[in-house]
């Protein structure tokens, strides 16, 4: 399995409150992302990163933030979480921008 | 339309049936394709990149047609393990490696 890791792994907080997730890896991989997964909607890519400080958007960009200040880590922000934004997300991780994506186990956020 | 289309099932099988999913795509830029495997509240996992020349890994064959845009997953003698849900996920060119997903299609295998 690819060294990936996510923290939290759950979280529940309240509407309004900034919420940062972390995704951590060992495998010294250029592209780092973020999804989100929600039922009717599959995974959807939040941000992206092609290597330490350059990130872009991707198709549900709004709402939220990232950085990447080094190699290993990929942080993603609400800066003030939403209810609809309730929803597991995943890092993954790649070489290339071609090649296979390897996900992280997951972060399980509950917006109340 | 969405950019890619899975039929979301859920398919029924019995143990040791053959079992075919299908995934269309709509950008003609695609460049890469994937299958993946998504157990319950679990991450996805690669179960098969996705070759012009179609490829087969024990059970599991996948094929591309791009004339037609669309790729395919056929399992074998199904095993009760099988059971999961099934993401076909298509790569853009030159779009800092997007991968657009489909919604799955949900596998359940019974004895």
């Amino acid at each position: 399995d690819a060294g990936i890791t996510q923290s939290p792994r759950h979280k529940v907080t309240e509407t309004g409150t900034p919420v940062t997730l972390r995704c951590h890896q060992t495998e010294n991989h250029r592209y780092m992302y973020w999804y989100r997964q929600d039922p009717g909607h599959g995974l959807r890519l939040i941000h992206y990163s092609y290597g330490v400080k350059d990130t872009d958007k991707g198709e549900v960009s709004d709402g939220y933030s990232v950085s990447r200040s080094k190699t290993e880590d990929f942080l993603l922000t609400l800066e003030s979480a939403t209810s609809s934004q309730t929803s597991v997300y995943f890092c993954a991780i790649s070489e290339s921008q071609s090649d296979t994506q390897y996900f992280g186990p997951g972060t399980r956020l509950t917006v109340l | 339309r969405k950019e890619v289309e899975q039929d979301p099932g859920p398919f029924n099988v019995p143990e040791g049936a053959t079992v075919a999913f299908n995934c269309t795509y709509s950008n003609s830029a695609s460049q890469s394709f994937f299958w993946y495997r998504q157990d319950c509240r679990k991450e996805p996992k690669l179960l098969m990149s996705v070759y012009s020349s179609g490829n087969e890994d024990g059970r599991f064959t996948a094929q591309l047609n791009r004339a037609s845009q669309y790729i395919s997953l056929l399992i074998r003698d199904s095993k009760l393990s099988d059971s999961a849900t099934y993401l076909c996920a298509v790569n853009l060119r030159n779009q800092g490696g997007k991968l657009i997903f489909g919604q799955g299609t949900e596998l359940s295998v019974k004895p």
